[in-house]
């Protein structure tokens, strides 16, 4: 049981280039989060999905995209990048009903 | 919607001290959860305790332990006997008691926890 896995651990961008964050939980919850850690601001949501095929967003939306095609993914895009997107991202799940969340070790994206 | 607001942004303690970190939150909501978390330099980020809004009764895991003030919206957590382990960002964050909302953790700024030997 992997938990919650994330990948890249790290990723340097210039400006303007897309890529997508990845992540994958095995233990079957039906919510996913996506949040970003900034210094001075602590944890701030992006968008996050209660079940395949359903996604919203949260407080910081603008510059992402996501999808839900699976239970276990749930990939978040950045278009073109910009330097105010540099940051660490978490990806985090819980169970529907329960409200603890398991959280990913994290990605720290610098855009350059 | 809510907010939560930690005004100390550093503390120090002395290992085996106590050490208590301060969470105030707003929010008109009656049902909800309280948490905190702590984030090692390991980036991890680790569930330390909840608290869940319609009990009375102060959370407890070990050497942690909340005051919960519901009234107040006041939520602060006590470290006893502080270990050098303990040395972290410490966060805050609250949580709705709704369904489809589950999803929706809002965080304090945090306050990095030092522990000196």
């Amino acid at each position: 049981n992997a938990g919650v896995t994330q990948t890249p651990k790290f990723q340097v961008l210039k400006t303007g280039q897309s890529m997508t964050l990845q992540c994958a939980q095995d233990m079957n919850h039906e919510y996913m989060s996506w949040y970003r850690q900034d210094p001075g601001m602590g944890l701030r949501l992006i968008h996050y999905s209660v079940g395949a095929g359903i996604t919203d967003q949260g407080e910081v939306p603008n510059g992402y995209n996501v999808s839900r095609s699976t239970t276990e993914d749930f990939p978040l895009r950045l278009l073109s990048a910009a330097p105010s997107q540099t940051s660490v991202y978490f990806c985090a799940s819980n169970l529907a009903g329960a409200h603890e969340q398991y959280f990913g070790p994290g990605t720290r994206l610098t855009v350059t | 919607a809510q907010t939560v607001t930690q005004s100390q942004p550093e503390m120090s303690v002395q290992e085996a001290e106590t050490v208590t970190l301060s969470c105030t939150y707003d929010t008109s909501e009656n049902n909800y959860y309280l948490f905190w978390y702590k984030q090692p330099p390991s980036r991890q980020m680790i569930l330390v305790i909840r608290q869940e809004a319609y009990k009375q009764q102060n959370a407890t895991e070990n050497r942690f332990s909340v005051n919960f003030q519901k009234a107040a919206k006041s939520f602060s957590l006590k470290i006893s006997d502080s270990q050098l382990g303990d040395t972290a960002m410490y966060f805050c964050a609250f949580m709705k008691l709704n369904t489809g909302a589950n999803s929706k953790l809002t965080f304090g700024k945090g306050i990095t926890l030092s522990v000196r030997p």
